[in-house]
Formats: structure tokens, sequence, C-alpha cells
């Protein structure tokens, strides 16, 4: 049982440059979300999917895109990445009730535009 | 206003000591609340859920305050590796959680 997983750990990229960051959860989780984390700053929610097939947008979605791929996976793209997108990326997943919400982080993708 | 709000700290106690962190939120519809723990550079884990008014767990306390709209983590008996940031979590709905911008905890000898 790994959790969350996410992929690459890390990435360099160019102005401009195009990626996916991959995000894969194992235990059966409806909802499923990315965030980015800026040096000493807590986490934004930059998009969110209540269940297969429904994706929203958080609070920071401008320049992103994602994909519920499937119930298990949930990509987040950078089409033409900035240096203000410089950040740890966070993909966490949770199961969510009336009385509960507890989200599962996977490990982070640390990314420096240059 | 921000919708969670937390002093950011740092917190600077010695081994032993009892320490305390508030964290408001602006949503009265809130249900569920928690307490993450996050180690620098690292991915936040849940330290503690509140449903009520209050829950326990060994050296650690979080408590409930619906009337002012705050919850408080204490934290007994303080040891080195308690050392980390606690961010506070308020899911003003289901399926979405807002996130403080965390308190600093360093705990020396």
């Amino acid at each position: 049982n790994a959790g969350v997983t996410q992929t690459p750990k890390f990435q360099v990229l160019k102005t401009g440059q195009s990626m996916t960051l991959q995000c894969a959860q194992d235990m059966n989780h409806n909802s499923m979300y990315w965030y980015r984390q800026d040096p000493g700053m807590g986490l934004r929610l930059i998009y969110y999917s209540a269940s297969e097939g429904t994706t929203d947008k958080g609070e920071v979605p401008n320049g992103y895109n994602v994909s519920r791929l499937n119930k298990r996976e949930f990509s987040l793209r950078l089409e033409s990445a900035a240096p203000s997108q410089t950040s740890v990326y966070f993909c966490a997943s949770s199961e969510v009730g009336l009385t509960y919400n507890e989200q599962f982080f996977g490990p982070g993708t640390r990314l420096t535009v240059l | 206003r921000k919708e969670v709000e937390q002093d950011p700290g740092p917190f600077n106690v010695p081994e032993g000591a009892t320490v305390a962190f508030n964290c408001t939120y602006s949503n009265s519809a809130s249900q569920s609340f928690f307490w993450y723990r996050q180690d620098c550079r690292k991915e936040p884990k849940l330290l503690m859920s509140v449903y009520s008014s209050g829950n326990e767990d060994g050296r650690f306390t979080a408590q409930l305050n619906r009337a002012s709209q705050y919850i408080s983590l204490l934290i007994r008996d303080s040891k080195l590796s308690d050392s980390a940031t606690y961010l506070c979590v308020v899911p003003p709905n289901a399926g979405k959680s807002t996130f403080g911008d965390g308190t600093t905890l360093t705990v020396k000898p």
C-alpha cells in the first residue's frame, strides 16, 4: 500500500517549457487535490477533483490544467512554465464525509523554472 | 480577512515546556477541523482531528471553540522531535479544505 505517489520528485524547466506532474493513489479515494507551497507559506489549492470525471478550480488555477484520468490518477499540466510557478507541488487524496475530510499527501514535486 | 489565520511564530521553547497555538476561522458552517504537522520540505501529515469540543492524544490536546471560531493545539512536555510547522486546516465544505500558513515550533535542548 503505497498511499499517494508523485512523479517526478524534482524538475528544472526553462521558461516556456511544458510538463505534466503525475499523481496516483491506491486508497480508493474519490477526491484528489493539487496544491502548491511557496517558501514560508501555506498550501494553496490549484485544482481539485471531487470524484472521477469532475474537476474544479481552486484558489490559484491560472497557468495550470488537470486531468482526472481515472479514480486512481490525477495529473497537473503546466503548458508554458513561468518563474512564478517555481514551487513545491503536493498531490493529496481523501474520502469525504460530513464529519471527516482527512487528506493524505504525496511526497511532493520540487519544481524550479529558470 | 483570510479564511484561516494562524500565528506564524516562530515559537522557540525549551524541552519539557508546554506550548499552545491558536487558529481562527471565518466560516461558521465548518464542521470538522484538523491539525497537520509538516517537517521541513516534507509532505503534511495528519496530527489530530477535531469534530466536537476537543480531542486528546497523549501529549497533544486540540480544542474547539465554535462561539469564538477558533481551534487550539496544546503540546505538553515538548520534545526535540516536536520541532516542525503545524498547519491548521478547516474544510469550509465537503471536498475542499483551507490551510493556514502554519506555525513554526522549535524545541531546544
